[in-house]
C-alpha cells in the first residue's frame, strides 16, 4: 500500500524545536518531490517546504531560516527540522508526494501531525 | 508570488443540486490548477489536476474547467459525502505551491 506516515509533532514551548518525519511505504522518497503542507486549527492549507528527488530544497518565506526539511534515502525517510517556534506555527502538519509531474499535484498525503506551540 | 482567491467562501446546496466553485489567479497559471477536498480530520485529496482531470477513482460528477486566471469546479449532482471544504492551488508557478483560501460546501 502507498502511503506517508508523519510522526514527530507534540506540544513545545515557543522558541522550542521538533523534528517531524515522514516515512514513505509503495514509494520511494529518492526519486520523488515530498513537501510539508501545514493548516492551523480551523484555517486553510498553507505549504511549508519541499525537497526534490535530486536534493534541492525550497521554503516558504514564513519559515526560511527556522526549518530544513532533509531526507533519508536508506531510511525512506523525509524529516523537517522546525526551530525557533512560535505560536503561529501551531498546525497541523501534512507530507505530502508530488510525483515530478505526473500528474503536477499532490496525490498522496499522510494523515498529519500535530505541533502546538504555547507558553 | 501567485494568489489564489476561492469564491464564495461558504456555499449553501441541497443534495441531489449542482454546485459551482470558483478560484482566480493573480497572474495566468495556464492550465496547471488543481482541486483538492477535505472532509473534518482528514487529510486533502486529490481530484482534479491540470485544471480538468479527474484524479484516479473520482467520480464523474466532479468536473473541472478554465485556464488561465479563471476557473471553475462543478459538482453535477451533490450527494451527501460531497459536502467538504474544497480548495484550488496553482501549479504554474513554484515554489511557493499557493492555495486558495478555500470554498466550505454545506447542506442547504
Amino acid at each position: 500500500e502507498v502511503q506517508l506516515v508523519e510522526s514527530g509533532g507534540g506540544l513545545v514551548q515557543p522558541g522550542g524545536s521538533l523534528r517531524l518525519s515522514c516515512a514513505a511505504a509503495g514509494i520511494t522518497v529518492s526519486n520523488n518531490y515530498i513537501s510539508w503542507v501545514r493548516q492551523a486549527p480551523g484555517k486553510g492549507l498553507e505549504w511549508v517546504s519541499v525537497i526534490y528527488s535530486d536534493g534541492d530544497t525550497y521554503y516558504a518565506d514564513s519559515v526560511k531560516g527556522r526549518f530544513t526539511i532533509f531526507k533519508d534515502n536508506s531510511k525512506n525517510t523525509v524529516y523537517l527540522l522546525v526551530n525557533s517556534l512560535r505560536i503561529e506555527d501551531t498546525a497541523v502538519y501534512y507530507c505530502a508526494r508530488d510525483p515530478n509531474g505526473d500528474p503536477d499535484a499532490f496525490d498522496i498525503w499522510g494523515q498529519g501531525t500535530m505541533v502546538t506551540v504555547s507558553s | 508570488e501567485i494568489v489564489m482567491t476561492q469564491s464564495p467562501a461558504t456555499l449553501s446546496v441541497s443534495p441531489g443540486e449542482r454546485a459551482t466553485l470558483s478560484c482566480r489567479a493573480s497572474q495566468s497559471v495556464s492550465s496547471k490548477l488543481v482541486w483538492y477536498q477535505q472532509k473534518p480530520g482528514q487529510p486533502p485529496r486529490l481530484l482534479i489536476y491540470s485544471a480538468s482531470t479527474r484524479a484516479t477513482g473520482i467520480p464523474a460528477r466532479f468536473s473541472g474547467s478554465g485556464s488561465g486566471t479563471e476557473f471553475t469546479l462543478t459538482i453535477s449532482s451533490l450527494q451527501s459525502e460531497d459536502f467538504a471544504v474544497y480548495y484550488c492551488q496553482q501549479y504554474y508557478n513554484w515554489p511557493p505551491y499557493t492555495f486558495g483560501q478555500g470554498t466550505k460546501l454545506e447542506i442547504k
